[in-house]
């Protein structure tokens, strides 16, 4: 199967601080990425829809000033949390679509980020 | 509005056959998929249907009907490490949208 990265797994950071997460696409180049926010024991919520070359497509609800997604090639789309403050820890999941696939997503292994 | 409703729960013992429902309301519709999802890791692919009927791969088949808004995972053959959580999730339109996710049915497997 297709195979996406995200670094770091795990992030410990301080209130006010920013923390940046890649995501990347290694065997497959992908148009488009998706950055899921799933919290204990819920399930993921889709926050942005990271568009390569142009702006992402934020959900309702989602500040796009606070995450703030590039999608600088076919390859990587990095999901920024500015001013990060406790209510923001949860898991972050990135995935990608295949283009020769039926339209499965291929999830990153997550990001657990913690804000102190 | 975007609804998928799975059960929180399930308990099956080792050996035996489990089938997880879900049901969905959603603005469009493109397919359905199921994701398992241990504990601490990301979602990993189990199946996808588009059409009405049964897909069926190895222990794990999948069942759509798109009048009645239902899907089931059927797992057969349950092991140990089938313990995890099963995620119905719906595509609304193409390959660049996004997926909605139920909140996933938590399935433990007893010996």
């Amino acid at each position: 199967g297709a195979v996406v990265s995200q670094h770091p797994s795990w992030v410990i950071c301080k209130s006010g601080t920013s923390v940046k997460i890649e995501c990347r696409s290694l065997d497959f180049q992908a148009t488009t990425m998706f950055w899921y926010r799933q919290f204990p024991k819920q399930s993921l919520m889709l926050m942005a829809t990271s568009n390569e070359g142009s702006k992402a497509t934020y959900e309702q609800g989602v500040e796009k000033d606070k995450f703030l997604i590039n999608h600088a090639s076919l390859t990587l789309s990095t999901l920024t949390v500015t001013s990060a403050h406790p209510e923001d820890s949860s898991f972050y999941i990135c995935s990608a679509n295949r283009p020769q696939g039926v339209g499965e997503q291929f999830f990153g292994p997550g990001t657990r980020l913690t804000v102190l | 509005g975007q609804n998928i409703d799975q059960p929180t729960e399930m308990t099956a013992t080792e050996g035996a056959i489990v089938q997880i429902n879900c049901t969905y309301q959603t603005s469009g519709f493109n397919g359905l998929f199921w994701y398992q999802q241990h504990a601490g890791e990301a979602p990993t692919f189990l199946s996808y249907n588009v059409l009405d009927g049964l897909e069926e791969k190895g222990r794990f088949s999948s069942f759509l009907s798109r009048s009645k808004g239902y899907s089931y995972l059927l797992l057969k053959e349950l092991q140990m490490k089938d313990s995890a959580s099963y995620l119905c999730a719906v595509s609304s339109g193409g390959g660049a949208d996004g997926l909605t996710f139920g909140k996933g049915t938590h399935l433990i497997i007893q010996p």
